[in-house]
C-alpha cells in the first residue's frame, strides 16, 4: 500500500465548477499535511497547508479527517488556470521527511 | 529574491555513464533536498541536509548514487553507473530549516534520460 494515494485523474471539469479531490495517508502518526501544485513540466509549489480545523483560502479550502486518514482538497468556481497537478503530502511523523502523493491532475476547459 | 537554481536543465546519457547535477540553495537556506521525480509520480525523497550534514539518506541508493553539501550552501548529487530505471526529474529543494513549519522552495529540476 502507498503511504499517500491519490486518484491520478484526470478531473475534467468546465470553467466555474466546484471539484474535490481526496487523499488517503497510511501513516496514522502523520501530524503535517500539504497540498503542493505542479504545472506541467514545472516544480511543485506549496499551495497550502492542511490544518486539523480545516482552512480556505479563497476559492481553496482543505480539510483533514484523522479518524479516517484523508486529507480533500475543494476548489471552488474553477478557473482555466487552476489547471495543472495537485499532491498530497504528508509527514514521516520523525519530523524529517515528507512523502508526496502520485499526484491528482485537473484540466478546466471553457 | 533568487530561487533555488539547478544545472544542467536536461541531460541525456547512456546507461553505465555517469553524471552530476548541481543545487544551489536559496541564500540563508540552511536545509537543502534532493527529490526523484519519475514520470507520473510524485517526488521521492532522496537526501536531506542540514547545513552541511546529512539529516536523512534512508532512500538514496547508495550503491550508486552520492550527494555532498560543501560548505553548508551548494550541493551536488552523482549517479555512477547509471541506469534506465534512473530517468526522471532530479528536483533541489530548500527550505529555512528543517521543520516543517517552513516551506520547501523546489528548483526548476535536472531532466535526465538514460538510453
Amino acid at each position: 500500500r502507498k503511504e499517500v494515494e491519490q486518484d491520478p485523474g484526470p478531473f475534467n471539469v468546465p470553467e466555474g465548477a466546484t471539484v474535490a479531490f481526496n487523499c488517503t495517508y497510511s501513516n496514522s502518526a502523520s501530524q503535517s499535511f500539504f497540498w503542493y501544485r505542479q504545472d506541467c513540466r514545472k516544480e511543485p509549489k506549496l499551495l497550502m497547508s492542511v490544518y486539523s480545523s480545516g482552512n480556505e483560502d479563497g476559492r481553496f479550502t482543505a480539510q483533514l479527517n484523522r479518524a479516517s486518514q484523508y486529507i480533500s482538497l475543494l476548489i471552488r468556481d474553477s478557473k482555466l488556470s487552476d489547471s495543472a497537478t495537485y499532491l498530497c503530502v504528508a509527514d514521516n511523523n520523525a519530523g524529517n521527511m515528507l512523502t508526496f502523493g502520485g499526484g491528482t491532475r485537473l484540466m478546466v476547459k471553457p | 529574491e533568487a530561487g533555488v537554481a539547478q544545472s544542467p536543465r536536461y541531460k541525456i546519457i547512456e546507461k553505465r555513464q555517469s553524471v552530476a547535477f548541481w543545487c544551489n540553495p536559496i541564500s540563508g537556506h540552511a536545509t537543502l533536498y534532493w527529490y526523484q521525480q519519475i514520470l507520473g509520480q510524485g517526488p521521492k525523497l532522496l537526501i536531506q541536509f542540514q547545513n552541511n550534514g546529512v539529516v536523512d539518506d534512508s532512500q538514496l541508493p547508495k550503491d550508486r548514487f552520492s550527494a555532498e553539501r560543501l560548505k553548508g550552501v551548494d550541493s551536488t548529487l552523482k549517479i555512477q553507473p547509471a541506469k534506465l530505471e534512473d530517468s526522471a526529474v532530479y528536483l533541489c529543494a530548500s527550505s529555512l530549516a528543517g521543520s516543517f513549519s517552513y516551506e520547501q522552495y523546489f528548483g526548476p529540476g535536472t531532466r535526465l534520460t538514460v538510453t
